[in-house]
């Protein structure tokens, strides 16, 4: 079956430093998304991306959408110690609005 | 409060009782799905409905149930729970497949 790649599993920073991550898949997708878990609770959605090239910001957040249709990634910039959690990226390939999830990337943040 | 809604947050069993963890929203979502999250295993889709009175199986159908006769709910039973059901269950919904999904809060399900 289809498999998502994420990378890094985890991470540890320094406040103020730029992150990143990445998904690539063995197979194309026509959607990505990326949503951030805090403990105790259900993802919760912070960028969509539709459109092969497409790049996303939401706040110092941003994410594109590979021309391949097979890769994702996401930037978080001048991290803060409420980024701590764990990123999941997330791609749909069909009409049936199934996803596919990687293993996350777990973000922690020193102050 | 409107949203997605899943009853109950905890709950200890033995292992062969029977289980059923609930899942309502108020969205009028056409689209709803049941995940499991392990450690190493991020979440698996365990079953999808498109509409009341459809549903399908997704990756880790086997040992659970579900049901539809209502948009807004769609319950997840375990006939007869074990040890390897022991996991985190989330309820997720979406208006069309070409949006994106919202979460509930999880269930947290311990298997004994």
């Amino acid at each position: 079956g289809q498999q998502l790649n994420q990378s890094p599993q985890s991470m540890f920073i320094q406040e103020g430093e730029d992150v990143s991550m990445n998904c690539t898949s063995s197979s194309i997708f026509n959607t990505w998304l990326w949503y951030k878990q805090e403990p105790g609770e259900g993802p919760v959605l912070l960028i969509a991306l539709y459109k092969a090239g497409e790049l996303t910001s939401n706040g110092r957040l941003t994410a594109q959408f590979g021309i391949t249709r097979k890769d994702s990634f996401l930037n978080i910039s001048a991290s803060i110690p409420s980024d701590v959690g764990i990123y999941f990226c997330a791609g749909s390939s069909g009409n049936t609005g199934k996803l596919i999830f990687g293993q996350g990337t777990t973000l922690q943040v020193k102050p | 409060d409107a949203g997605i809604t899943q009853s109950p947050r905890y709950k200890i069993t033995e292992t062969g009782r029977q289980v059923t963890l609930m899942c309502h929203q108020t969205w009028s979502h056409s689209y709803m799905f049941w995940y499991r999250q392990d450690l190493g295993h991020g979440l698996r889709l365990i079953y999808y409905s498109a509409a009341a009175d459809i549903t399908d199986k997704g990756e880790v159908p086997d040992g659970y149930v579900v049901s539809r006769s209502k948009t807004e709910n769609f319950p997840l039973t375990l006939e007869s729970a074990t040890r390897s059901q022991t996991s985190v269950y989330f309820c997720a919904s979406t208006r069309t497949v070409y949006n994106e999904q919202f979460f509930g809060p999880g269930t947290r399900l311990t298997v004994l």
